[in-house]
């Protein structure tokens, strides 16, 4: 069965806080997709990162980093120096070769950054 | 470049009632996919279409249906509206499979 686990319901930082957004997945694919995405209260997701499961470097991008890990099957965001701006709900998501587009999302987590 | 476009952006209607909803996906993607996203929940796949067929369904009864036409564009259809039915419907569009998938601001469907 393919899952992704976001065990963070709701995250709490004053502006400047690093935070770090956990993501936990199963599948049985050794091929995959793995996906971050950020919801504003507009409504549209916004696509932030795409990693494929043969590529385990670490990414930064600005204020964001990913940490990809296939060793626990964790795939985890964090935002350093954080700003009201980020607040948003995030989600990440999975997605299998040959799942014709279907992507698995997480729950999300609700982040709100304070000034 | 135009990114993904959904009409209407609300909706009300009485359980029982049918609904479509519509999506122009953006220039140069030819994949179209929907989603259902309850309250508080994250979005579910409903189906995706590319080049005017389904090609990929999630756990949504058949009462659920689309459409894509030759420029791409889609429709979502959802007959004998229930309770249940009342979320954020979201489409995304997409050049192939598993690259970025761009997500328009979605439907917001009431049913009462």
């Amino acid at each position: 069965a393919q899952k992704v686990t976001q065990a963070q319901t709701e995250i709490s930082v004053v502006e400047k806080e690093d935070v770090t957004l956990d993501c936990v997945y199963e599948t049985r694919d050794t091929t995959y997709y793995l996906f971050w995405y950020k919801q504003p209260p507009s409504g549209e997701l916004v696509f932030l990162i795409r990693r494929n499961s043969f590529d385990e470097q670490n990414e930064i991008s600005g204020r964001y980093s990913w940490n990809f890990q296939k060793s626990t099957s964790s795939f985890n965001f964090t935002i350093t120096a954080s700003q009201v701006v980020d607040s948003a709900v995030y989600f990440c998501a999975l997605n299998q070769r040959g799942s014709q587009g279907n992507l698995i999302f997480g729950k999300g987590t609700k982040l709100s950054v304070k000034p | 470049e135009t990114g993904v476009t959904q009409s209407p952006t609300h909706l009300i209607k009485t359980r029982g009632q049918q609904v479509t909803l519509r999506c122009s996906s953006q220039s140069g993607h030819n994949t179209v996919s929907w989603y259902q996203q309850a309250l508080g929940q994250g979005p579910q796949f409903i189906f995706q279409y590319y080049r005017e067929e389904e090609n990929g369904r999630g756990n949504f009864p058949p009462r659920f249906s689309g459409l894509q036409f030759p420029n791409y564009s889609s429709e979502l259809n959802v007959n004998a509206l229930e309770l249940d039915d009342s979320a954020l419907y979201l489409c995304a569009s997409s050049s192939g499979d598993h690259y970025g998938y761009t997500f328009g601001s979605g439907t917001r469907l009431t049913v009462v």
